[in-house]
């Protein structure tokens, strides 16, 4: 089972900052949160990680709350083009050395409002 | 640098009848993923190799799925034989296992089957 809880859906209107909450209270001290999106008729494809600190990337930022136990995918100005399934994961464990396995949910479906 | 290529992109069956997907990963990455996706759920790990190797295959239904890596690279899924149920999207995904982007997964655009 996934081992992340987040809202099914959430909406945003066009050039705000959207706000995507994840709870991952289970998560040990050495998993990385990781953020993917989907795009309609589209592969999930990457968006942000971290362990601890806070990260910043062009796409997006990821907060993540100081006992580790939940974190926040931050689109700081919506656009139509961000409209997509947002997935929060934790890897799920070392099945080898360098690899491990993921658990997608079935993420939050955030709609852009023009 | 070239992505995740899948093909086909669609395929429609009869039940019963036998299909085949094939992946080429990102040209040096190790590890490659087969994900199914049914309408409305995230995508669900059928199975995963690093090189030609399984390193997990623990929800690929066995008794009518089947996956190979035989030299390392590209890959096929082999459904035989297909049920209703198998409709879905496939997907593939590729991942280095050192350097910057370690463990970023890239994923195809998939393939999409419909099983009548």
């Amino acid at each position: 089972d996934a081992k992340t809880t987040q809202p099914n859906s959430m909406e945003s209107n066009e050039e705000e900052p959207v706000h995507l909450p994840c709870n991952h209270s289970t998560i040990s001290g050495t998993d990385y949160i990781h953020w993917y999106r989907q795009l309609p008729s589209q592969g999930p494809e990457y968006v942000i990680h971290g362990l601890t600190s806070n990260v910043n990337n062009r796409m997006a930022s990821l907060a993540i709350a100081e006992d580790r136990k939940s974190s926040t995918l931050i689109l700081h100005r919506a656009t139509l083009r961000d409209a997509a399934v947002y997935y929060c994961i934790l890897r799920d464990g070392l099945v080898r050395s360098g690899t491990y396995k993921y658990i997608f949910g079935t993420g939050t479906r955030l709609k852009v409002l023009a | 640098e070239a992505g995740v290529a899948q093909s086909p992109r669609y395929k429609i069956i009869e039940k019963r009848q036998s299909v085949a997907f094939w992946c080429n990963p990102i040209s040096g990455h190790a590890t490659l993923y087969w994900y199914q996706q049914i309408l409305g759920q995230g995508p669900k790990l059928l199975i995963q190799f690093q090189n030609n190797g399984v390193v997990d295959d623990s929800q690929l239904p066995k008794d009518r799925f089947s996956a190979e890596r035989l030299k390392g690279v590209d890959s096929t899924l082999k459904i035989q034989p297909a049920k209703l149920e198998d409709s879905a999207v496939y997907l593939c995904a590729s991942s280095s296992v050192g350097g910057s982007a370690k463990n970023i997964q890239y994923f195809g655009a998939g393939t999409r089957l419909s099983v009548l």
